[in-house]
């Protein structure tokens, strides 16, 4: 079975305090995803990647950073976490060329205190 | 600006009730329309819609897209428990297929 995989379910971080969070895919998918998801907003997208270390900004990068050192491996860095980061996190990846092949992680909701 | 509107945002019927969940949508270009259903953490993919007035069916969840009225509507018919969930729309704003997504309709059966 094919699988989006995220280290984390729940994780509490302190203001300031560097947050890593890592995605795995087994599907050999070139795109890869981070979104946040926040009640009455829906998804929205952080940052993308189309390729091994490469990487897109998307709608709300500001305060994230990413990493994608390995095709199936795509890392979401808060610098500096803050409050308003608080939020659920998913990641998806896709193949190429097709809107409907997304599958997503699990999801990590993070509180950031 | 593209933008997608769902209605309602919340609903809370029966079981066995009947409900429909509504997208509207603004795009620049139009390709598709995709539903999904997040039940507790991961979105997963229902329908894919391109043309107007052709009903994708899966059991008892229907979905048909309206290009005129630029909006779709998810059917769910004799619902159940397990059709709680957040169900979300979805479209590719571009030719890479960024999606852009609605806000979600958050939908509770009662048994």
């Amino acid at each position: 079975d094919v699988k989006v995989t995220q280290s984390s379910r729940y994780l509490v971080k302190r203001t300031g305090e560097k947050v890593f969070l890592e995605c795995v895919q087994d599907m050999d998918h070139e795109n890869m995803f981070w979104y946040r998801q926040d009640p009455g907003l829906g998804l929205r997208l952080i940052y993308f990647s189309y390729d091994v270390k490469m990487k897109e900004k998307g709608d709300i990068p500001e305060g994230y950073s990413v990493s994608r050192e390995k095709k199936e491996r795509f890392s979401l860095i808060l610098e500096s976490a803050s409050t308003n980061q608080t939020s659920m996190y998913l990641c998806a990846s896709r193949p190429p060329g097709t809107p409907y092949g997304y599958t997503f992680g699990s999801g990590t909701r993070l509180t950031v205190v | 600006e593209d933008k997608v509107v769902q209605s309602p945002l919340s609903l809370v019927v029966h079981e066995g009730d009947t409900v429909t969940l509504n997208c509207s949508y603004e795009v620049t270009n139009f390709r598709s329309l995709l539903w999904y259903k997040q039940e507790k953490k991961a979105p997963t993919f229902l329908f894919m819609l391109t043309s107007s007035g052709i009903e994708k069916k899966s059991g008892r969840l229907s979905s048909i897209l309206d290009k005129k009225e630029l909006s779709s509507i998810l059917n769910i018919t004799a619902t159940q428990t397990g059709d709680s969930a957040i169900y979300l729309c979805a479209l590719p704003m571009d030719s890479n297929y960024q999606l852009i997504w609605g806000a979600g309709t958050k939908l509770i059966i009662k048994p």
